[in-house]
This record gives C-alpha cells, sequence and structure tokens, in this order.
C-alpha cells in the first residue's frame, strides 16, 4: 500500500510568478485536502476535493486553486505569488466517510515552497 | 468558529522521563473529533488517535496515553518514559460535522527528548 505522495519537494519562485503542486492520494483513497503550514505554525486548510469537485475551502483567496483528476490525484495551483505564500503544503487523502468528521488523514511529506 | 490550544510551544526533557503535552478546545457542536498527529523532521503529519466527543474513556496505546475532558475542553497526550525518537512536533486537531470536515490544527508542541 503506497502512501501519499508529493512533488516537486522543495522549489524558489520568485513574487508574481505561478506554482503547481501534485499530489498522489494513497490506495483507496478518494478524497484530497490540502494544507498551507506556514513556519513554526499548524497547517490550515486550503480546500478538500472529493469526485473531483471542491467540496469545502477554508480562508483562502481564489489564487489558490485547485484540481481532482479520475485517479483521485490532486494538483494546487497558485497564482501571483506572494512572500507570504512560503510555506510548507501538505496534501492528505482519505476516505469519504460521510459528514462525521472521522475521516482520519493521511498526509504526504509536503512541497517545500519559498516565495523570494 | 473551531479553536485549538496549545500553550507549550517547546518542551525538553532528558530520555525516560514523562511529559504531557496539552490540548484545550474549542467548539459550539455536540459532535466533534479530536486528533494527535505527529510531524517529524521529514514533514509529514503521522496519526496518532482519533476520539469522538461520546467517548470520554481515557486510552492506553504502549508508552502513549490520552486523557480527554469534556468539562474542562481538553485532550492532553502524555509520553511515558520519553524515548529520543519522541523527538518531534505534536500536533492536536479538531474536526466537526459538515461540509469539508477539515482539521483545525494547534499550533504544535516541540518535544526535543535529550539522552
Amino acid at each position: 500500500e503506497t502512501g501519499v505522495t508529493q512533488s516537486p519537494t522543495h522549489l524558489i519562485k520568485t513574487r508574481g510568478q505561478q506554482v503547481t503542486l501534485r499530489c498522489s492520494s494513497q490506495s483507496g483513497h478518494n478524497t484530497v485536502s490540502w494544507y498551507q503550514q506556514a513556519l513554526g505554525q499548524g497547517p490550515q486548510f486550503i480546500f478538500q476535493y472529493y469526485r473531483e469537485e471542491e467540496n469545502g475551502r477554508g480562508n483562502f483567496p481564489p489564487r489558490f486553486s485547485g484540481l481532482q483528476f479520475p485517479n483521485y490525484s490532486s494538483e494546487l495551483n497558485v497564482n501571483a505569488l506572494e512572500l507570504d505564500d512560503s510555506a510548507l503544503y501538505l496534501c492528505a487523502s482519505s476516505t469519504r466517510l460521510g459528514a462525521t468528521g472521522a475521516n482520519v488523514l493521511t498526509f504526504g511529506a509536503g512541497s517545500r515552497l519559498t516565495v523570494l | 468558529a473551531q479553536k485549538v490550544t496549545q500553550a507549550q510551544t517547546e518542551i525538553s526533557v532528558v530520555e525516560k522521563e514523562d511529559v504531557t503535552l496539552d490540548c484545550v478546545y474549542e467548539t459550539r457542536d455536540t459532535t466533534y473529533y479530536l486528533f494527535w498527529y505527529k510531524q517529524p523532521p521529514s514533514g509529514e503529519l503521522v496519526f496518532l488517535i482519533r476520539r469522538n466527543s461520546f467517548d470520554e474513556q481515557n486510552e492506553i496505546s504502549g508508552r502513549y496515553s490520552w486523557n480527554f475532558q469534556k468539562s474542562t475542553s481538553s485532550f492532553n497526550f502524555t509520553i511515558t518514559a520519553s524515548q529520543v525518537v519522541d523527538s518531534a512536533v505534536y500536533f492536536c486537531a479538531l474536526s466537526v460535522s459538515g461540509s469539508a470536515r477539515q482539521l483545525t490544527f494547534g499550533s504544535g508542541t516541540q518535544l526535543t527528548v535529550l539522552p
């Protein structure tokens, strides 16, 4: 059983550029969530995808967007990068257990983005 | 809105000492789930435990134990006889019923176990 894999592991961009981060979910999982973790902070929820549709969004601007593909993998796109976007971006997959909030998330190791 | 507070930013102990990590949560929902995750230097968050709001029974798993008290809105985590390999950042998190069911994390506690 493979876990959650993310790519790239590290990348450096300059302000104003665009970035795409990729995530392959764990086998058997159909839901993908993205979190942003600034240095020294806890992860913050960006959005979640289920059946290729956005299924909830945190307090992030529209320049943060995503996709989920039929094989349940996912992308996170960030446009017009700002310095404050520098963070570890974590992808997590899970099965969908109704609306209970009981889902246990399996996290990847993250993509560390530095914006200069 | 949900909130999780981990007041201890950093804790340092010597190997074999017991250590307790505190977690206080806020929610108006009556049905919710509490989690603890461990984040080693490699970055990925590793699931440790999940409790639902209707089950206040404490749990023990090897050297790990959890104390859930609804009266004080706390879900504390104790490591008995700590080991160097326990060094990591530990996060407490909360989720509630509803759309997305996202996790609300605390700011984490950096635990360093010294040999």
